[in-house]
């Protein structure tokens, strides 16, 4: 079954960017009608959705967020990344990686992966 | 962006009881609402989606009804393992957007 794991620095300082990867085992990200996403969740809050990209590299982003994240994909690798710039202290979060399936589900999710701003 | 209301935002039940959770759209989004059950420390697992479809390998007492801006998510006979923190998310249109939550507690 498809996993996905998160991995990157733990601690960002604010004004820099962040840049996570997510690596996908046990299936291929090139295969189905799939999408890839990541979403965030700040400690004791609710879910925020950042953006998703095809393997064709189609990508969505949500407005909030100002054109600050760009997501990348490496079918070669199967991965995908996120980059957010110019971070501050309010995008501190437990990110996760997510598969998406059309309009219907995100399943699986990553584990998370802590990212503390702070100087 | 559309906004989803949950009600209520807490519950206290016990085991065995029927428990429901309602979540309402800002809008219109057809049937494009799915529901996750997170429990602390953990990622969200997906229960059902499209409103009313059950996940594979998700237990029958889970169910979901609705379309249009009002939806449930319903626990036919609540479990230990039930005891967590749900949330409605709607694949309509953009940005995807989730519910601020219904966390469910032991009475």
């Amino acid at each position: 079954q498809v996993q996905l794991q998160e991995s990157g620095p733990g601690l960002v300082r604010p004004s820099q960017t962040l840049f996570l990867t997510c690596a996908v085992s046990g299936g291929s990200i090139t295969s189905g009608s799939f999408h890839w996403n990541w979403i965030r969740q700040p400690a004791g809050k609710g879910l925020e959705w950042i953006g998703r990209i095809y393997d064709t590299g189609s990508t969505n982003y949500n407005p909030s967020l100002k054109s600050r994240a760009t997501i990348s994909v490496d079918t070669s690798k199967n991965q995908f990344s996120l980059q957010l710039s110019s971070v501050t202290a309010a995008d501190t979060a437990v990110y996760f990686c997510v598969r998406g399936m059309a309009r219907n589900w995100f399943d699986p999710w990553g584990l998370g992966t802590l990212v503390t701003v702070s100087s | 962006d559309i906004q989803l209301t949950q009600s209520p935002s807490f519950l206290s039940a016990s085991v065995g009881d029927r428990v429901t959770i309602t979540c309402r759209a800002s809008q219109g989004i057809s049937s494009y609402l799915a529901w996750y059950q997170q429990k602390p420390g953990k990622a969200p697992k997906v229960l059902i989606y499209a409103a009313s479809t059950l996940q594979s390998g998700v237990s029958s007492r889970f169910s979901g009804s609705g379309s249009a801006t009002e939806f449930t998510l319903t626990i036919s006979s609540l479990q230990p393992e039930d005891f967590a923190t749900y949330y409605c998310q709607q694949f309509n249109s953009f940005p995807f957007t989730f519910g601020p939550g219904t966390k469910v507690d032991i009475k």
